[in-house]
């Protein structure tokens, strides 16, 4: 099965905090994304890599950067936390098939 | 407008059917996908379809595909209070990412 984590459920930060949140899967996908997920929009996506080293921009990249470092580890970064980027945050991995496979979400709520 | 479009709520009693349906725009699209989404969880991918068939079913679920509307269902039989979730149809356009929909709350009712 694959198996994609992602390091908090539930995470609080301050305006103006750097916050990191990590994904990690076991598949040796090379394919990853970032999401974030919010009533009545759906799934945005935010970046996604296709290679260690590799990023690519999604739909709503502004507030965020990411770090692909190694092949199953996909850090997604807010370098300076804002209330507007309260929301879920889902990763996901891609497999041979196009199957996407996702992390069980992290909730960000950022006073 | 939407690449992917779908109803954003549906109701039905315990024990009924519920139909979720979807339409897409990409008629090349390879696989077209039912995601899951329990609340406070991620996604979990419920089934798909290749774009050569017409259905697939999988116990409870049925999907049907029909290509030239570009349309895709979801039905699931005998609906269960465990069923409540928000459902995203997907397609694959040949780029990397799905394009998703924005998701059907379905409410099961006792």
């Amino acid at each position: 099965d694959v198996k994609v984590t992602q390091s908090s459920r539930y995470l609080v930060k301050r305006t103006g905090e750097k916050v990191f949140l990590e994904c990690v899967q076991d598949m040796d996908h090379e394919n990853m994304f970032w999401y974030r997920q919010d009533p009545g929009l759906g799934l945005r996506l935010i970046y996604f890599s296709y290679d260690v080293k590799m990023k690519e921009k999604g739909d709503i990249p502004e507030g965020y950067s990411v770090s692909r470092e190694k092949k199953e580890r996909f850090s997604l970064i807010l370098e300076s936390a804002s209330t507007n980027q309260t929301s879920m945050y889902l990763c996901a991995t891609l497999t041979g098939t196009d199957t996407q496979y996702f992390g069980p979400g992290t909730r960000l709520t950022v006073l | 407008g939407e690449d992917v479009e779908q109803s954003l709520f549906l109701s039905v009693r315990e024990g009924d059917s519920s139909v979720i349906n979807c339409t897409y725009t990409d008629s090349s699209s390879t696989y077209l996908y039912w995601y899951k989404q329990e609340p406070g969880a991620g996604l979990q991918l419920l089934t798909y379809i290749f774009s050569n068939m017409d259905m697939k079913q999988d116990q409870r679920l049925t999907v049907l595909l029909n290509k030239k509307d570009k349309h895709l269902s979801l039905r699931i039989a005998d609906t269960q209070t465990g069923d409540s979730a928000i459902y995203f149809c997907a397609e694959n356009k040949g780029n990397t990412p799905l394009v998703f929909g924005k998701g059907t709350r379905l409410s099961v009712i006792a």
